[in-house]
């Protein structure tokens, strides 16, 4: 069955570097992604999407990648600092009569140490 | 603007008991969402609705779970009767209607905490 899934499940780095977090999906059919970012106590929070039609896109200090040949996604956190960290989720959508269900990785625990 | 608002934060009960979750979606948002995250596992869809009407709830585990939408506003999940497996965090999420080239951003809210013992 589909499922989006992820390479590392936790990552630590310093201040200042960057960071990149890894996810790999098995639906082909998948056209839309996306990347959470959840606090502890707090739901899911937006960061980034792209579209199967693009293979990069640039937001504020982030960056998404995608190589829809590998079936790999990834998100570069740029200049991380301490309040990057979180679990960092991938989420999948294939469109279709399913439009609106989301697939989600298990999630990446990000720490950043000062 | 007010984001997507869950009540309770937190719910214990018995097992065999019921719970009903509530969701507020963000005002205008015809498409709300139910998800939840049980422990060790990843975050799972449950259902789509828009406006009142159910989209997929092909994410539903079993008809002990029941959402309602009624008017196209807020949003209850019932469970009865609760399992122990239903132990988890349940999110509330909507969005704007979906354009053919629109973006499919969910927003979500802080969840609920079911705690079943």
């Amino acid at each position: 069955g589909e499922s989006v899934g992820l390479h590392l499940p936790t990552l630590s780095v310093q201040e200042g570097d960057n960071s990149i977090i890894n996810c790999a999906y098995s639906n082909s059919a998948s056209d839309y992604f996306i990347w959470y970012k959840q606090e502890s106590g707090k739901g899911p929070q937006f960061i980034i999407d792209i579209r199967s039609n693009m293979d990069k896109r640039q937001g504020q200090r982030v960056t998404v990648l995608l190589n829809k040949t590998v079936k790999h996604l990834s998100l570069q956190i740029a200049a991380t600092q301490p309040g990057d960290s979180a679990v960092y989720f991938c989420a999948e959508n294939a469109g279709g009569t399913s439009y609106g269900k989301l697939t989600f990785g298990q999630g990446t625990i990000l720490t950043v140490h000062p | 603007e007010a984001g997507v608002t869950q009540f309770p934060s937190h719910s214990v009960i018995e097992k065999g008991q019921t719970v009903t979750l509530r969701c507020d979606p963000i005002s205008g948002h015809d498409n709300l969402y139910w998800y939840r995250r049980v422990m060790g596992k990843e975050i799972k869809f449950l259902l789509h609705f828009v406006k009142e009407s159910k989209q997929d709830e092909s994410g539903m585990p079993n008809n002990r779970f029941l959402a309602e939408r009624t008017g196209g506003t807020y949003s209850t999940l019932k469970v009865q009767p609760a399992e122990l497996e239903d132990s988890g965090v349940y999110f509330c999420a909507s969005s704007q209607a979906v354009l053919p080239t629109g973006p499919y951003e969910q927003y979500f809210g802080p969840g609920t905490r079911l705690t079943v013992t």
